[in-house]
């Protein structure tokens, strides 16, 4: 059973459309974290959201922490080719607990 | 800084052979993770160490992989004999803390492929 819950799978959109993905879980987190990783590349950390009903943005990029902390999504407005790539979730469910990853959305956007 | 430092970048191997990956954290992280990563089972952490001790070795597959982390700016991952199911691509990754808001840096990976 995964912990973390990334949905689509995959998801090809063209370029200048928006686009949500997701993170669930039945469990509560102490914080949640969104990576990008690219081919041939390790996972870079984008952001890390840690209250209920937290909302980061980064630059096109809008993170939400739900209100219950169990999920989180990702919008991305006018997507660009330079997004694609895999997209990460993961948590850590208490302060000192190691985080542990989600499966990830593939993102490819389409000239 | 130069990020965490993984090498080789690339590794073939007959089944059989012993592999050893390699990684420098980054100076003064005091977390440092190893983590598999595969289509169909996503990032899993093998195992973690804090100021160079092993503290959670419970994702390591099988007695056939062992890591050791000697000082603060080296660690191995070692697998013998090496299995076809092995072939996946290995990260290291070092932290400040455990969890939390500081997150994870990763290095570039060690493709490995046994045939």
């Amino acid at each position: 059973t995964q912990l973390l819950e990334q949905s689509p799978q995959f998801l090809s959109i063209q370029e200048g459309e928006n686009l949500t993905v997701y993170c669930n879980s039945s469990s509560v987190f102490s914080s949640l974290q969104w990576y990008r990783q690219e081919p041939g590349e390790g996972p870079v950390l984008l952001v890390t959201v840690v209250t209920g009903g937290e909302v980061k943005k980064l630059k096109r990029l809008t993170f939400q922490f739900g209100d219950a902390r169990k999920d989180s999504s990702l919008h991305i407005t006018a997507a660009q080719t330079g997004d694609t790539g895999l997209y990460l979730c993961a948590g850590a469910r208490g302060r000192d607990d190691k985080i542990i990853f989600g499966k990830g959305t593939r993102l490819h956007i389409l000239p | 800084d130069a990020g965490v430092i993984q090498s080789p970048r690339h590794e073939v191997t007959e089944m059989g052979q012993e592999v050893t990956l390699r990684c420098k954290p980054i100076s003064g992280h005091d977390y440092l993770f190893w983590y598999r990563q595969t289509m169909m089972r996503g990032l899993e952490l093998l195992i973690y160490f804090n100021n160079n001790v092993p503290i959670d070795d419970s994702g390591m597959p099988e007695d056939r992989f062992s890591a050791k982390m000697p000082n603060a700016s080296f660690s191995t991952l070692k697998i013998q004999p090496s299995e076809p199911r092995d072939s996946a691509v290995y990260f290291c990754a070092s932290s400040l803390k455990h969890s939390g808001g500081n997150g994870y840096t990763f290095g570039s990976g060690t493709r490995l492929t046994v045939v």
